[in-house]
């Protein structure tokens, strides 16, 4: 795969806490993306980036922020995390615009207590 | 907004048996991809279909491009313990918006 890592790979947290999940590429993609994966709903597009400090919503953005400092980095922030928000998160790459290819991470398992 | 329906969501088959997983979409496609995720695992990209009434073949692995482009397939042959896990399709539209996923389907093989 794209050199893709994510971190943590496990989280347990309040309710109520924030949480940053950071995805970090060696291959250089100007493509970024976060997507939640749930039983029942496959993968859900939180928000994109197509280059640095350019981001853009998807489907189930609402609780969630994102920041791209870096070509290499994209953030994923909850600002106040709440049980909804459990799930399996997967950070993607692309090299071409949105509709192209895209190389996943391993994931973050996040809990919300 | 744009729906991509998968079916079935589930499939068992034994071992040696074929297997078709189906994609349809509410709105014509500019292309259509297919992903894998092994259990535990991440999706991982097999392949891209542009074209109307696209075939494209990877080893016991066939995928079709609807003519309308607006549905596909995927169908294995024989199908072997490493073909376990959920695969995915994801159509793009062609505008802004990124991929819309299928909720995937999960194949089972009984040895």
């Amino acid at each position: 795969d794209a050199g893709i890592t994510q971190s943590p790979r496990h989280k347990v947290t309040e309710t109520g806490t924030p949480v940053t999940l950071r995805c970090h590429q060696t291959e250089n993609h100007r493509y970024m993306y976060w997507y939640r994966q749930d039983p029942g709903h496959g993968l859900r597009l939180i928000h994109y980036s197509y280059g640095v400090k350019d981001t853009d919503k998807g489907e189930v953005s609402d609780g969630y922020s994102v920041s791209r400092s870096k070509t290499e980095d994209f953030l994923l922030t909850l600002e106040s995390a709440t049980s909804s928000q459990t799930s399996v998160y997967f950070c993607a790459t692309g090299l071409s615009g949105t509709g192209y290819e895209q190389y996943f991470g391993p994931g973050t398992r996040l809990t919300v207590t | 907004g744009q729906q991509v329906m998968q079916i079935p969501q589930y499939q068992h088959v034994q071992e040696g048996e074929d297997f078709t997983t189906y994609c349809n979409s509410s709105t014509t496609l500019s292309n259509i991809q297919w992903y894998k995720q092994r259990p535990g695992g991440h999706p991982v990209f097999l392949i891209q279909l542009v074209k109307s009434g696209e075939v494209k073949k990877q080893k016991r692995l066939t995928f079709q491009f609807g003519e309308a482009k607006k549905n596909s397939s995927l169908h294995i042959t024989a199908t072997q313990t490493t073909d376990v896990g959920t695969y995915f399709c994801a159509g793009w539209g062609g505008g802004a918006d990124g991929l819309t996923f299928g909720k995937g389907t999960h194949l089972i093989i009984q040895p």
